[in-house]
């Protein structure tokens, strides 16, 4: 099982909607959590960091962790065709302990 | 400011040869990382640099793979004897201190061995 999964998609969404990405990770001892965003042949970009279970806002989107259940999520508000990327999640134990990303989802927003 | 650039974009090779590639990070970085990217695998880590020394090279798959760093700056990273499986895009990142949440990422290089 890897530690952090998430469903590859492609997830394709009208403009407007609200786009709901969910990753599952399986070490309990994670403590801080990343949403990166990957356009097509370029590198993840860090779009939000949460530390512990709670919730962040920046702006149209909004970061979830649900400690107990093992489950984040990335909520993205009134979706624009340049949101249409792969968003990565990601894991880590401690700030100084290697980041164990999940495979991707890939988000088409339509116009 | 320029942003994390490696070198080259795009790399296709032979099964066997040597390849070198090149990550150039932000200028005052401190932390350099190499990963490796395959179609629906995630980021695999390979190789962390503090300075010019590598804490953690736990993820270099085997003993074709190798990487160094210079003067703090400059990275290589090094594939021997290529197989077809070493495919993927290799992403380096760097980042201004040892707290790994803190990445900042080039565009990759595409390496395909034929």
């Amino acid at each position: 099982q890897k530690e952090v999964e998430q469903d590859p998609g492609p997830l394709s969404v009208p403009e407007g909607a609200i786009v709901s990405l969910n990753c599952t990770y399986s070490n309990s001892a994670f403590q801080y959590f990343m949403w990166y965003r990957q356009y097509s042949r370029k590198g993840p970009e860090l779009l939000m960091y949460t530390y512990s279970s709670g919730n962040k806002e920046d702006g149209r989107f909004t970061a979830q962790v649900d400690k107990s259940s093992k489950y984040i999520s990335l909520f993205i508000r009134d979706s624009q065709p340049s949101d249409s990327a792969t968003y990565l999640c990601a894991g880590l134990k401690t700030s100084y302990d290697k980041v164990i990303f999940g495979p991707g989802t890939s988000l088409s927003v339509i116009p | 400011g320029a942003g994390v650039s490696q070198s080259p974009s795009n790399k296709v090779t032979e099964k066997g040869k040597d390849v070198e590639l090149r990550c150039d990070p932000i200028s005052g970085h401190t932390a350099l990382y190499w990963y490796r990217q395959s179609l629906g695998q995630g980021l695999e880590f390979l190789i962390y640099f503090q300075g010019n020394s590598a804490p953690d090279k736990s993820g270099l798959p085997s003993d074709r793979f190798s990487a160094e760093r210079t003067g703090g700056s400059v990275s290589t990273l090094t594939i021997q004897r290529t197989q077809q499986e070493d495919s993927a895009v290799y992403l380096c990142a760097s980042g201004p201190s040892g707290n790994h949440n803190e990445q900042f990422f080039g565009p990759g290089t595409r390496l395909t061995v034929l």
